[in-house]
């Protein structure tokens, strides 16, 4: 099965800076990687994601970058805010999985005033 | 995200017991899933469900059951609870083309004593 490991698991950032999550996985046929954020006592909730024809993809202060050949892909946060601080988890789906999910063990991202 | 429905939000038992955990959605997805999230470990796959009375196991999935008679819910038994079955458990769901990915409910935290 697919394995997805996550880096690095905490981070902490001064406000305004840039932060940066990378993710890598086990199987090439993966073809769908999501990340989701989740506050304190929430639920996780999707962010941004990718899909495995495209290299980059931005919303706004957030961008996900794939790299196929190396089996890896990174969450970009510019302009770092107090409100990002939360644990950040990838995942990755293989081509034909079910919609199944292997998720990363989560980043905690800490945005320092 | 109130379409997707957990309960209870939180639950004490002893270890032995049986505990069913439900989960509702409101938008007739087609997928649902049951992880459980642990400090270290992220979330990890339990069971998952791509329709009604189709089900499958993910990562760990010893000592859970699972039915899915009906669309929308998909119940999570623990037969026999069990101290290291203390965690927090999402419910999930998505479409058949993952076009927003997965939402999640709000979570159940079970507490085995």
């Amino acid at each position: 099965g697919e394995n997805v490991e996550q880096h690095p698991s905490t981070l902490s950032v001064q406000e305004g800076d840039s932060a940066v999550i990378k993710c890598t996985y086990s199987d090439s046929a993966s073809n769908y990687f999501p990340w989701y954020k989740q506050e304190l006592g929430k639920r996780p909730q999707l962010i941004i994601d990718i899909r495995s024809n495209v290299g980059e993809k931005k919303d706004q202060r957030i961008a996900v970058t794939l790299n196929k050949t190396a089996k890896h892909f990174s969450l970009h946060i510019t302009e770092t805010q107090p409100e990002d601080s939360a644990v950040y988890f990838c995942a990755a789906k293989l081509t034909g999985g079910g919609n199944k999910l292997t998720f990363g063990t989560g980043t905690q991202l800490k945005v320092e005033l | 995200d109130a379409g997707i429905t957990q309960s209870p939000r939180y639950k004490i038992t002893e270890t032995g017991r049986q505990v069913t955990l439900m989960c509702h959605q409101t938008w007739s997805h087609s997928y649902m899933f049951w992880y459980r999230q642990d400090l270290g470990h992220g979330l990890r796959l339990i069971y998952y469900s791509a329709a009604a009375d189709i089900t499958d196991k993910g990562e760990v999935p010893d000592g859970y059951v699972v039915s899915r008679s009906k669309t929308e819910n998909f119940p999570l038994t623990l037969e026999s609870a069990t101290r290291s079955q203390t965690s927090v458990y999402f419910c999930a769901s998505s479409e058949q083309g993952l076009i927003y990915g997965y939402t999640f409910g709000s979570g159940t935290r079970l507490t085995v004593v």
